[in-house]
């Protein structure tokens, strides 16, 4: 059983275009990370955020963390076909420190 | 510095046939963990490692998966036998657990496959 949401499932856009995938629980965590992983490969960490309303950039990308620890999005501006991948998040709960539990992931796919 | 190295990157079996994966971590990484990852889903945890002490095992299957890390650096996963419901990526990762959050780097995953 999957404790973290993501949705959508599946977002193809053009390139150019912005898109937001979003990370939802019921559980609060202290901590929430987003991964990405292309095919073939294991996942690759994006970013780290930890304090509620938390917002971090990293260039094209803008994570933010929910007020109650217990949401994230992030969100893609001007997306390029590089940003193609399985967008993972995964939580950390503060009783149970080195287990991530990990949402279902949602594939995008940003042609050219 | 080298990645999370596992071998091998593909394994195709018979059911009923053993199998085994190897990792080797992030040099200095005392934390070591074994993922499955299902088509479609994230990677859900199996076995983490603190050194050579497992400290985590409630999610592996111990009627046919067992897994070791002798001398706290490699490890090996082993399941026996296989069923078709193993066909999966199973990825390691490990981490520091120094600094903050825990942060995993993974390896590239082994892809069974048990026909």
């Amino acid at each position: 059983t999957q404790l973290l949401e993501q949705s959508p499932q599946f977002l193809s856009i053009q390139e150019g275009e912005n898109l937001t995938v979003y990370c939802n629980s019921s559980s609060v965590f202290s901590s929430l990370q987003w991964y990405r992983q292309e095919p073939g490969e294991g996942p690759v960490l994006l970013v780290t955020v930890v304090t509620g309303g938390e917002v971090k950039k990293l260039k094209r990308l803008t994570f933010q963390f929910g007020d109650a620890r217990k949401d994230s999005s992030l969100h893609i501006t001007a997306a390029q076909p590089g940003d193609t991948g399985l967008y993972l998040c995964a939580g950390a709960s503060a009783d149970s420190w080195g287990k991530l539990q990990f949402g279902a992931g949602t594939q995008v796919v940003v042609t050219p | 510095e080298a990645g999370v190295v596992q071998s091998p990157r593909y394994k195709i079996i018979e059911k009923k046939q053993p199998v085994a994966f190897w990792c080797n971590p992030i040099s200095g990484h005392n934390t070591l963990y074994w993922y499955r990852q299902n088509l479609g889903q994230g990677p859900e945890l199996l076995i983490r490692y603190e050194n050579e002490e497992a400290v985590d095992d409630s999610q592996l299957p111990k009627d046919r998966f067992s897994a070791e890390r002798l001398k706290g650096v490699d490890s090996t996963l082993k399941i026996q036998p296989a069923e078709l419901g193993d066909s999966a990526v199973y990825l390691c990762a490990s981490s520091s657990g120094r600094g903050s959050y825990n942060e995993q780097f993974f390896g590239p995953g082994t892809r069974l496959t048990v026909l």
